[in-house]
């Protein structure tokens, strides 16, 4: 069965700085896509980047990047030069080939991130 | 921009009322999810659908049931409430592509239900 694991509820970084979010996923697919989305306390769900299994090269995104490790099933995302607008809950999720045909998505708990000036 | 709108920002509800969630996206996405919140839990799913009429079950279908009468809207009922429905409750759509893609769920902005 799929399943994501987020390890730390809770973070704090001081602004300017880099934070690594930890997830680590499992499935028995090959093919496979990680997500991780971003939650302010007004509750909307952002998009915030994408990494395909087969993917040659970390996704990046502006100031996130995704730290994929395929042999040892885990997709930190990376903040670097952190601001107080960063703070929020971040959830990392997984489609496998399965969940391609659907376009559903499982979440992990979620870390809940604090920016401090 | 996709905009997926839920009817309700709050909700508060009696116990063993019948409770409507509405859902609708302006994005002609096939997919549609609902989904629920809870600390601790994450995000779990509760139902989804690809189509018109067409639903599946998700993680935690029990004392839900929803409702796609028309492809931009999708509504999650509940027969009748119970506190432990107490929870944010967060829609979402997306394209459907018939292959593993990076097209990501939109989200609404949540209703958040209490149950007294």
């Amino acid at each position: 069965a799929q399943k994501i694991t987020q390890t730390q509820p809770g973070m704090f970084v001081q602004e300017k700085e880099a934070v690594t979010l930890d997830c680590t996923y499992d499935t028995s697919d090959p093919s496979y896509g990680l997500f991780w989305y971003k939650q302010p306390s007004s509750g909307e769900m952002i998009f915030l980047i994408y990494q395909g299994s087969y993917d040659q090269q970390n996704a990046t995104e502006g100031r996130y990047s995704l730290n994929f490790q395929k042999a040892r099933k885990s997709a930190n995302l990376v903040i670097s030069a952190s601001q107080l607008g960063d703070s929020a809950m971040y959830f990392c999720a997984m489609r496998d080939l399965y969940g391609g045909a659907t376009n559903k998505l499982i979440f992990g708990t979620g870390t809940l991130l604090a920016v401090q000036p | 921009d996709v905009k997926v709108t839920q009817s309700s920002r709050y909700l508060v509800k009696r116990t063993g009322e019948k409770v409507f969630l509405e859902c609708v996206q302006d994005m002609d996405h096939e997919n549609m999810f609902w989904y629920r919140q809870d600390p601790g839990l994450g995000l779990r799913l509760i139902y989804f659908s690809y189509d018109v009429k067409m639903k599946e079950k998700g993680d935690i279908p029990e004392g839900y049931s929803v409702s796609r009468e028309k492809k931009e809207r999708f509504s999650l009922i509940l027969e009748s409430a119970s506190t432990n429905q107490t929870s944010m409750y967060l829609c979402a759509s997306s394209l459907r592509v018939l292959k593993l893609n990076n097209s990501p769920l939109h989200f609404g902005n949540g209703t958040r239900l209490t149950v007294t």
